[in-house]
């Protein structure tokens, strides 16, 4: 029974094109966060949302915008993909704000070629 | 935000010793430390964290000590085994109220059998 989950796993694409990962969590927490882990394997913030507040990390780029159509799912849509944005993609959530688990899911492998 | 710094960045021990991380942190107002393992391949997850109100927390063979008039935390593996070989992450929590974590750059830990 999976906790949080995203699709595709992999994902192969031509730059300049558009492109969504999906996440679910069927964990019934408040908030959930995308990260990105680059080739080094660094895990940065890209996105935290709790309800109705997005809190965006200043250094993502503006083509990068995330989407929830309700609290269980946080979808993440690029636009005008860039070689730079070939990374993994981890989605996470946990259960409130300040001090708690964070649990993520599998990621997804991004390839822009 | 808050910057992690995390040391070493690899580190090879034989099985049954013991192995040392150490982290920095930057926000003197974080106050939620966790620690994550990450397999070849995986995700991320939590292996043990701790709150800025306890100096030292234990696990069976996994031990994290917090400073926070240094702001560095360390994580403690003793008795190692192969099966602990991995990435490890360390993080803050930066107070923002999103509970965003920011991430060490990590250590690549492997227990030579």
């Amino acid at each position: 029974d999976t906790a949080v989950s995203q699709t595709p796993k992999y994902l192969v694409t031509q730059m300049g094109n558009d492109k969504s990962i999906k996440c679910e969590q069927n964990l019934g927490h408040d908030t959930m966060y995308w990260y990105k882990q680059d080739s080094k394997k660094f895990l940065k913030i890209m996105f935290s949302y709790n309800n109705k507040e997005l809190i965006i990390n200043e250094t993502v780029p503006n083509r990068f915008s995330p989407k929830s159509p309700d609290k269980a799912h946080l979808n993440l849509h690029i636009n005008s993909l860039e070689l730079g944005d070939s990374a993994v993609y981890f989605c996470a959530s946990s259960q409130g704000q300040g001090g708690y688990e964070q649990y993520f899911g599998p990621g997804t492998r991004l390839t822009v070629t | 935000g808050e910057n992690v710094e995390q040391h070493p960045s690899t580190l090879s021990v034989q099985e049954g010793d013991s192995a040392v991380i150490k982290c920095t942190y930057s926000d003197s107002a974080s106050n939620y430390f966790p620690w994550y393992k990450q397999e070849l391949g995986k995700r991320p997850q939590l292996i043990i964290d701790i709150r800025s109100n306890v100096g030292e927390k234990k696990d069976q063979r996994i031990a994290v000590t917090l400073n926070k008039t240094a702001k560095h935390f360390s994580l403690h593996i003793t008795e190692t085994q192969p099966e602990d070989s991995a990435v490890y992450f360390c993080a803050a929590s930066d107070q923002t109220g999103a509970n965003n974590l920011f991430f060490g750059t990590g250590t690549r830990l492997t227990v030579i059998p």
